[in-house]
């Protein structure tokens, strides 16, 4: 059981907007600690994809955003592409658990 | 920043295993090294992180007493250790690369190392 919960899954089709919820808790999210999002590619080490507010790195498409509200985050993808499918995870920090925690992460299909 | 990780690991249940990373391309100050395990089919699993320059190392209480995370800031690597194995430790190991803060996100991340214990 995950400090933070997603969706185990999402689907959407090519071009389509869709979002991944995050719910955590007023230890986490809720005291206004950053959450980050990751993107996982089968096979491969995640990779960051949002830090913070709505930072992205180098080479991270505006298609990719967050947006947060109590205890509770989203990413938003618009203008789906196949090549997104894979696994999402946000993270954030726990003050009672004084550590990070991760979401247990949400599969993106692309049909 | 690259992350560089260590070779794969076969390990006997009860032993130990110590897995290695080396940063380069980056600073070795300022910054900190997350430990992350991903068992096979499931998510991402926050394990503990250091803060070299600090000396300061944090652990998640599920690990406590059996996970040791360190740092060498001239060499800018870390190691974690994982003691008292079974089989539910097998997983592949990530090392991730941040700020100074204790919520900060994995900016860089190593290529991961698989270790199986199997007697």
């Amino acid at each position: 059981q995950s400090v933070l919960t997603q969706p185990p899954s999402v689907s959407g089709a090519p071009g389509q907007r869709i979002t991944i919820s995050c719910t955590g808790s007023w230890s986490n999210i809720g005291a206004k600690y950053d959450v980050h999002w990751y993107q996982q590619l089968p096979g491969a080490a995640p990779k960051l994809l949002l830090s913070g507010h709505n930072n992205r790195p180098s080479g991270v498409p505006d298609r990719f955003s967050g947006s947060r509200s109590g205890t509770s985050a989203s990413l938003a993808i618009s203008g789906l592409q196949i090549e997104d499918e894979a696994d999402y995870y946000c993270q954030s920090y726990d003050s009672g658990l004084s550590g990070a925690v991760f979401g247990g992460g949400t599969k993106l299909t692309v049909v | 920043v690259q992350l560089v990780q260590s070779g794969a690991e076969v390990k006997k249940p009860g032993s130990s295993v110590k897995v290695s990373c080396m940063a380069s391309g980056g600073p070795l100050s300022d910054h900190s090294f997350t430990w992350v395990r991903q068992a096979p089919g499931q998510g991402l699993e926050w394990m503990g992180h250091i803060f070299p320059i600090l000396g300061i190392a944090n652990y998640a209480q599920k690990f406590q007493g059996r996970v040791t995370i360190t740092a060498d800031k001239s060499t800018g690597a870390t190691y974690m250790e994982l003691s008292s194995l079974t089989s539910a430790d097998t997983a592949v190991y990530y090392c991730a690369y941040g700020d100074q803060i204790p919520s900060t996100a994995c900016e860089f991340w190593g290529q991961g190392t698989l270790v199986v214990v199997s007697s």
